[in-house]
């Protein structure tokens, strides 16, 4: 049971290039979130998902798009890229029983 | 607007010194009050869920506790391996389940 994977572990990108952030979940929720963690700001909120097909905004979306086609997957892209969006970014998703579970995380520079 | 603050932002302990961290929430109609430990270069690990006030919950060296306003975790007796960043997080009622996250609170403990 891998929980939830996110792929890649670390990226540089250049200021304007794309990219897309990938995230697979095995236990079949519902439920899907991508947040980004700055230091000394905490966990925020970019996209959230409450089943496939559908997703919404969070707190920060801007310069972020989500799709959710299947129940497995939520990937996270980037348009554009611009300093600002250099961060650390989770993937998580919501079970009944122990809350969040989220993924290891995807570093992310933009130079 | 809910919001989470945790206090101190780091705290240096010996081993065996017990200390508390604090979490304070202001959020409409609580659903679950969230305990997760994060180590460097890792995703949040979930510790405790807490839903009214009063209830208290405990692994191993680490309790948390919950009020109307805050909550605690207490850490007894604690070892260098208790030493990694401690995030709190709300979880408000509505449809997205969405959690607020605190700052964190840094702590080592040194042998």
């Amino acid at each position: 049971n891998a929980g939830v994977t996110q792929t890649p572990k670390f990226r540089i990108l250049k200021i304007g290039q794309s990219m897309t952030l990938q995230c697979t979940q095995d236990m079949n929720h519902n439920y899907m979130y991508w947040y980004r963690q700055d230091p000394g700001m905490g966990l925020k909120l970019i996209y959230y998902s409450v089943g496939a097909g559908i997703t919404d905004k969070g707190e920060v979306p801007n310069g972020y798009n989500v799709s959710r086609s299947t129940t497995e997957d939520f990937p996270l892209r980037l348009e554009l890229a611009a300093p600002s969006q250099t961060s650390v970014y989770f993937c998580a998703s919501l079970g009944e029983v122990y809350g969040y579970t989220f993924g290891s995380g995807t570093r992310l520079t933009v130079v | 607007e809910d919001q989470v603050t945790q206090s101190p932002e780091a705290l240096r302990l010996q081993e065996g010194e017990s200390s508390s961290l604090n979490c304070s929430y202001t959020v409409s109609g609580l659903r679950g009050l969230f305990w997760y430990r994060q180590d460097p270069g890792k995703g949040p690990e979930f510790l405790f869920t807490l839903y009214s006030a009063g209830e208290e919950k405990e692994k191993e060296r680490l309790k948390a506790t919950l009020t109307k306003k805050e909550s605690f975790l207490h850490i007894t007796a604690p070892k260098p391996e208790d030493s990694a960043t401690y995030l709190c997080a709300s979880q408000a009622g509505g449809a997205t389940n969405k959690l607020i996250f605190g700052t964190g609170t840094l702590l080592a403990v040194q042998p």
